[in-house]
């Protein structure tokens, strides 16, 4: 089946910094979702990316399905995204990575 | 107003007590599903529905069952709640015609 890796598992910033969060799916899937659960516990839909780049204001993602991975940018990071990123590959359902742990400290 | 609802947000619960959790949206989409996130993990998928006559079981269904009782609700019931259920549960829609799929504030429960 269909497994989804996420990279680095935790990331520490200071307010303001860059950063690029990984995903690597194990096998083609039909579509690739981002989304950030909050501290919180709610999840937010950033972005449904089966191929190519989108940009959502400071947060931006590219899906090489080819390659078999995507990537989450994160710009001018704000303690506000601090939380956890998760990955989901779909195909009739979704199957998600065990995320990425940001903290963003002022 | 949500557009995917999930009562109640949070449950205290025994052993041995059954349980419902319940999930209604208003996106008008056909296909519904429960999942399951415990400490540190990600979501695993319990049940889905792709319409009211359709259900499936996901990855993790013991112990669980679901009634889809109209297009816009999906209940997930825990028949005799064990500790190791304790898990934030989440529902989540998507249409057919696009699978991204949409998630609602989730329910927090906890079976002492």
């Amino acid at each position: 089946g269909i497994q989804v890796e996420q990279s680095p598992p935790d990331l520490i910033l200071q307010e303001g910094a860059n950063s690029t969060l990984r995903c690597n799916f194990s096998d083609s899937v039909n579509n690739l979702q981002w989304f950030h659960q909050n501290p919180w516990g709610q999840l937010i839909n950033l972005f449904y990316i089966p191929s190519g780049t989108k940009q959502n204001g400071r947060l931006s993602a590219t899906t090489v399905a080819t390659e078999r991975y995507s990537l989450l940018y994160i710009s001018s990071s704000q303690t506000t995204d601090s939380g956890v990123y998760f990955c989901a590959g779909v195909t009739d359902k979704l199957i998600f990575g065990t995320g990425t742990r940001l903290q963003v400290f002022p | 107003d949500a557009d995917v609802t999930q009562t109640p947000r949070n449950r205290i619960t025994k052993t041995g007590k059954r349980i419902m959790l319940e999930c209604s949206q208003t996106k008008g989409h056909d296909r519904m599903y429960w999942y399951r996130q415990d400490p540190g993990l990600g979501l695993r998928l319990i049940y889905y529905s792709f319409d009211v006559k359709d259900i499936n079981k996901g990855e993790i269904s013991d112990g669980y069952s679901v009634s889809r009782q109209a297009q816009a609700k999906f209940s997930l019931s825990l028949e005799s709640a064990i500790p190791n259920q304790t898990a934030l549960y989440f529902c989540a829609t998507s249409d057919f015609k696009m699978d991204e799929q949409f998630f609602g504030p989730g329910t927090r429960l906890t079976v002492l």
